[in-house]
């Protein structure tokens, strides 16, 4: 079935440092795949999405570019701040049948100032 | 537009008891699905439903119950209540169509003593 694989956290960085957190995949046919962010006590967010190979999806600074050939969405920024501490998830949407989302376990962001 | 509502956002259950969590959106959205988050962990898809009349299991659907008699509507009921059922229920809905974003509810969180 559909996995979604993200790097280990916590991922701690001071203010101003740039980001990367890893997310591979594992799907059938062509995905939809996402960001979202949680921060403490809250809902999911969207942050970004891309639909297709080579789409860049990118909000507030974080980017993150569809890899079909490595199968890989990685979320990056170039200059974090502490109100982006949070848990980041990368998640995929299979295209056919119940489009429901599949989640990776989600990467903790402490950002220090 | 009210979006995905879900109710209630905080609830104790003593083991073995039963309760039911309301899902409703006003979106007309087609597809709707409930998934657990417990802590320090990803989502998890616990049952869906593609239309009213129709639902069908997700991969943690043991202990849950699902209806869906209006397309508004999709109630989840949790029968005797386990410890292993504390976690943060989010309700979510999409209209269907690829690519399209998922709209999540804000959160239940329930916890079994």
């Amino acid at each position: 079935g559909d996995s979604v694989t993200q790097m280990e956290g916590p991922v701690t960085l001071s203010e101003e440092a740039f980001l990367t957190i890893n997310c591979t995949y594992t799907a059938t046919g062509y995905p939809s795949l996402f960001w979202y962010v949680q921060y403490p006590g809250e809902g999911l967010q969207l942050l970004l999405k891309a639909t297709k190979a080579d789409d860049k999806g990118s909000n507030k600074g974080f980017e993150a570019t569809y890899r079909k050939e490595t199968t890989s969405f990685h979320l990056e920024k170039g200059s974090v701040q502490v109100s982006d501490s949070a848990v980041y998830f990368c998640a995929l949407s299979d295209q056919r049948g119940r489009r429901a989302l599949t989640f990776g376990s989600g990467t903790r962001l402490q950002v220090q100032p | 537009n009210a979006g995905v509502t879900q109710t209630p956002k905080f609830r104790i259950l003593k083991i073995g008891q039963s309760m039911t969590l309301q899902c409703a959106q006003d979106m007309n959205h087609n597809y709707m699905y409930w998934y657990r988050q417990d802590p320090g962990m990803g989502l998890k898809l616990i049952y869906y439903s593609v239309g009213a009349g129709i639902t069908d299991k997700g991969e943690v659907p043991n202990g849950y119950n699902v209806s869906r008699s209006t397309t508004e509507d999709f109630p989840l009921r949790l029968e005797l209540a386990a410890p292993s059922q504390t976690s943060v229920y989010f309700c979510a809905s999409i209209p269907g169509a690829a690519g399209n974003t998922i709209y999540f509810g804000e959160g239940s969180w329930l916890t079994v003593v």
